[in-house]
């Protein structure tokens, strides 16, 4: 069974612009959560979807956005990127909520 | 709010012999569940070991056990038999019921021939 697929694997960025990172859960997995981790602030959860719906949501601005589409597959969107945006940009997927499964390789994204 | 505090940044621990990474925690549920991921160089994210919180029985998997202690909310992680490919970040998670995970600061694993 292949794995969570992320991509881009790595992504450079200058302040102001936005960014897409997308990421492919593992077949049949109906839940996706994505997680921001920096050298600072640790790992951080950003959102959780399960079905399209956004289930949780962390504390991050409103710069940050996500969706799930119907095959499962989720994208995340930062806006007016910042140099605190810089970090490594997980996803994990699972079979259903409360169930956490396995991690993707990660998003690593740098700010310029 | 929930926590999750692991207090040892570093260990070591020499090749064939066991070591523990210690967790505590913070929650007023009572119904949650405690993980504990690895994390090599590579960067990706492995899932050690879960524990559920109904559960009194200590999960096991292979040479990773646990030792839950619900009354004092902690969930130490005992790596028995080291080996070279155990050198990573560990980080103990909780998660009461949802997908959102709440980390430690994560302990970093050496281990040494």
């Amino acid at each position: 069974k292949a794995g969570v697929t992320q991509t881009p694997r790595y992504l450079i960025k200058t302040r102001g612009q936005q960014v897409t990172l997308s990421c492919s859960p593992i077949s049949g997995h109906r839940s996706v959560s994505w997680y921001q981790q920096t050298p600072g602030q640790g790992l951080q959860f950003l959102f959780e979807y399960f079905s399209e719906t956004q289930r949780n949501k962390g504390n991050f601005p409103g710069r940050f956005s996500g969706r799930q589409f119907s095959n499962s597959r989720s994208e995340m969107n930062v806006s007016t990127l910042e140099l605190g945006d810089s970090a490594l940009y997980l996803c994990a997927s699972s079979l259903d909520t409360g169930v956490v499964g396995r991690f993707g390789p990660g998003t690593r994204l740098t700010v310029l | 709010a929930q926590t999750v505090t692991q207090s040892q940044p570093e260990m070591s621990v020499q090749e064939a012999e066991t070591v523990t990474l210690s967790c505590t925690y913070d929650t007023s549920e009572s119904d949650y569940y405690l993980f504990w991921y690895k994390q090599p160089p590579s960067r990706q994210m492995i899932l050690v070991i879960r524990q559920e919180a109904y559960k009194q029985q200590n999960a096991t998997e292979n040479r990773f056990s646990v030792n839950f202690q619900k009354a004092a909310k902690s969930f130490s992680l005992k790596i028995s038999d080291s080996q070279l490919g155990d050198a990573a970040m560990y980080f103990c998670a909780y998660s009461s019921n949802t997908d959102k995970l709440i980390f430690g600061t994560g302990t970093r694993l050496q281990v040494f021939p």
